[in-house]
């Protein structure tokens, strides 16, 4: 069964800093992987979505990398801003047995302060 | 731009009752998600809707549960027999293939 870890949990950090959020996944075998923002209360936003055969992706000030052999996903945030702030979830979609299942992490709580 | 919409937001039901959770994906979306988040928990996954029939479904997603398009545009949750620990928000999410999935706002359901 698919373990998805997040860390750290909790973060908080001045305006300008640039991060670095953590997801490891136990099972390899995996089809993609996808981060999300939650804002409190809110739905999910996703942030960008990495294919098993990819090594990262990029938006703006975001950068997702994926090293499926050791199992683990970064998320770099540079120069964070207040607006940064809110839980990042990363989402692993695991392909076992031509199933698909999305699990999710517990979340890495980001409050960026001016 | 397009966005997944859910409705009610808030739902409150006695413990037994049966709740419909609508959601209307984004119109070119072929696959359409259910997910629950039970409060400061993970975000666990439901089933999975394709083609007209469940494509994937968690050991959550029990006899209690259904899914149902009944028209061209919506998508429904269905627990038949609500218990507390149905409480939770409730999410829809659609996507195109495989591929990124887009969540609408979420029902909170509490089940008294």
């Amino acid at each position: 069964k698919q373990e998805v870890t997040q860390i750290p949990a909790a973060l908080s950090v001045p305006e300008g800093e640039n991060l670095v959020l953590n997801c490891s996944f136990t099972d390899s075998a995996i089809y993609n992987l996808q981060w999300f923002r939650q804002d409190p209360g809110k739905g999910l936003t996703s942030l960008l979505l990495i294919q098993s055969s990819q090594r990262e992706q990029t938006s703006g000030r975001l950068n997702a990398s994926l090293d499926k052999s050791s199992g683990r996903s970064t998320l770099y945030i540079a120069a964070s801003q207040p607006g940064d702030s809110a839980t990042y979830l990363c989402a692993v979609k695991t392909a076992s047995g031509g199933s698909y299942i999305p699990t999710f992490g517990r979340g890495t709580s980001l409050i960026v302060h001016p | 731009e397009p966005e997944v919409t859910q409705t009610p937001s808030h739902q409150v039901t006695q413990m037994g009752q049966e709740v419909i959770l609508r959601c209307v994906p984004i119109s070119n979306h072929l696959y359409f998600y259910w997910y629950r988040q039970i409060l400061g928990q993970k975000v666990e996954f439901l089933v999975s809707f394709y083609n007209n029939e469940i494509s994937e479904k968690s050991e959550i997603f029990d006899d209690q549960f259904s899914v149902e398009r009944p028209d061209g545009s919506n998508f429904t949750l269905k627990i038949r027999s609500t218990k507390l620990e149905d409480s939770a928000m409730y999410f829809c999410a659609s996507s195109t293939e495989q591929d990124t999935q887009y969540f609408g706002p979420g029902t909170r359901l509490t089940v008294l």
